[in-house]
């Protein structure tokens, strides 16, 4: 089956230092690859997507490259703001096999302090 | 996001009393999901529809019930609610199925308390 897998957090970083949060995944076709932010008492939001091998999706800084030949979906963000502290979901879709719903990582708590 | 509202917000219900929480989308979209978050646990699954009166088991859909009479409802029903089912649950909508690369549209959920 799918899965998709987070580094654990909370993630904790000053302002304007570099963001890395891992994530792999697991797909028996050829996924389409989300990640989603939820900010405080929210629902969560679309940040960015990739639906090809080598796609960099990008939005308000954050990048993530799909990387098939090591199965990951790395979010990064070159500065990091406080408003930028909130919990970050990788999540996949594969068309191949049960394509009509999103398998979600575990989540990762960023707190960026001043 | 305006165009997808989960009621009630908050709820605070007793063990072994049946609850119903509503999703309602003004999108027109065909693919409606209810998913409950925990602490550990990420997002998991309950049920999911692909069109009016159509729908699916989720990962975790024990003790779960849902309808979609219209295309703009979809209901969740705890047919007897207990401690386990304390959580927050998310509604979210898609306009065509995820696997094409489309993404969800997330309500801002409903806490439920069962006590």
């Amino acid at each position: 089956g799918n899965s998709v897998t987070q580094m654990e957090g909370p993630v904790t970083l000053s302002e304007e230092a570099f963001l890395t949060i891992n994530c792999t995944y697991t797909a028996t076709g050829y996924p389409s690859l989300f990640w989603y932010v939820q900010y405080p008492g929210e629902g969560l939001q679309l940040l960015l997507k990739a639906t090809k091998a080598d796609d960099k999706g990008s939005n308000k800084g954050f990048e993530a490259t799909y990387r098939k030949e090591t199965t990951s979906f790395h979010l990064e963000k070159g500065s990091v703001q406080v408003s930028d502290s909130a919990v970050y979901f990788c999540a996949l879709s594969d068309r191949n096999n049960a394509g009509n719903m999103l398998t979600f990582g575990g989540g990762t708590r960023l707190m960026v302090k001043p | 996001d305006a165009g997808i509202t989960q009621s009630p917000r908050h709820k605070v219900t007793e063990t072994g009393t049946p609850v119903t929480l509503r999703c309602h989308q003004t999108e027109n979209h065909r693919y409606m999901y209810w998913y409950r978050q925990d602490p550990g646990h990420g997002l998991r699954l309950i049920h999911y529809s692909y069109g009016v009166k159509d729908t699916d088991k989720g990962e975790v859909s024990d003790g779960y019930s849902v309808s979609r009479s219209k295309t703009e409802d979809f209901l969740l029903t705890l047919e007897s609610a207990t401690s386990s089912q304390t959580s927050v649950y998310f509604c979210a909508i898609s306009e065509i199925a995820p696997g094409q690369g489309a993404g969800y549209t997330f309500g801002s959920g409903t806490r439920l308390t069962v006590v």
